[in-house]
């Protein structure tokens, strides 16, 4: 069991759009529907984003988005502001009945 | 409010045993699937363990034949047995509830974390 592989860091100036990939395998993200992405502040629990993909949470901004190519799902911040710096973490049900989270991708606003 | 609080965490020596709790308000431990995720010192979330509502289970390769899962209905609260504990677990736990409503593998709720340290 491999984590998910994300970039260790992006970053991007505030107003701008940033792109987290998430890539997988055909036993995990490219065969379900259930990719989830979490935000976690420094000190703080994970907080869920996105589920199914791209669908979010109620009272999750809209500014963040979701996507999925075969084995390779993605997170897309836009209009990114100061609160968006934090730890971004991907996770995948796979065939095996389990979970695995990504590697996690530091978001840094210039 | 819906809530969720671990506890049992500490100073534990390699070879030893340890049982984490989760006590869950707001929302019923045998009508959600419940899950474990941990954190080592600096690291990424690495997902443990899962206790669907039915009652079937499922670990992680690192803590499989190890760790158990459990829950009492009675007391609301699932637990994490660790046993033959290696410095490798030393970590912070949090419980987290997978909402079924989101397909069962999506984690909206999450507790504090209880952290676990795993040395001689």
């Amino acid at each position: 069991q491999s984590a998910l592989a994300q970039p260790a860091s992006v970053s991007g100036s505030p107003g701008q759009s940033v792109t987290i990939s998430c890539t997988g395998t055909g036993s995990d993200v490219g065969r379900y529907k259930f990719v989830s992405w979490y935000q976690q502040h420094p000190g703080k629990a994970p907080k869920l984003i996105l589920y199914d993909v791209s669908n979010r949470p109620s009272g999750v901004s809209n500014r963040f988005s979701g996507a999925k190519s075969v084995n390779t799902a993605s997170l897309v911040i836009s209009g990114l502001q100061p609160e968006d710096e934090a730890d971004y973490y991907c996770s995948s049900y796979t065939t095996t009945s389990t979970l695995l989270f990504g590697t996690g991708t530091r978001v840094i606003v210039l | 409010e819906v809530q969720l609080i671990e506890s049992g965490g500490g100073f534990i020596q390699p070879g030893r045993s340890l049982t984490l709790s989760c006590a869950a308000s707001g929302l019923r431990v045998n009508s959600n699937y419940m899950t474990w995720v941990r954190q080592a010192p600096g690291k990424g979330l690495e997902w443990v363990s899962i206790l669907y509502s039915e009652g079937s289970t499922y670990y992680a390769d690192s803590v499989r034949g190890r760790f158990t899962v459990s829950r009492d209905s009675s007391k609301n609260t699932i637990y994490l047995g660790m046993s033959s504990l290696k410095v490798a677990d030393t970590a912070i736990y949090y419980c987290a509830r997978g909402s079924i409503e989101m397909g069962g593998t999506a984690f909206d709720i999450w507790g504090q974390g209880t952290a676990v340290t795993v040395s001689s």
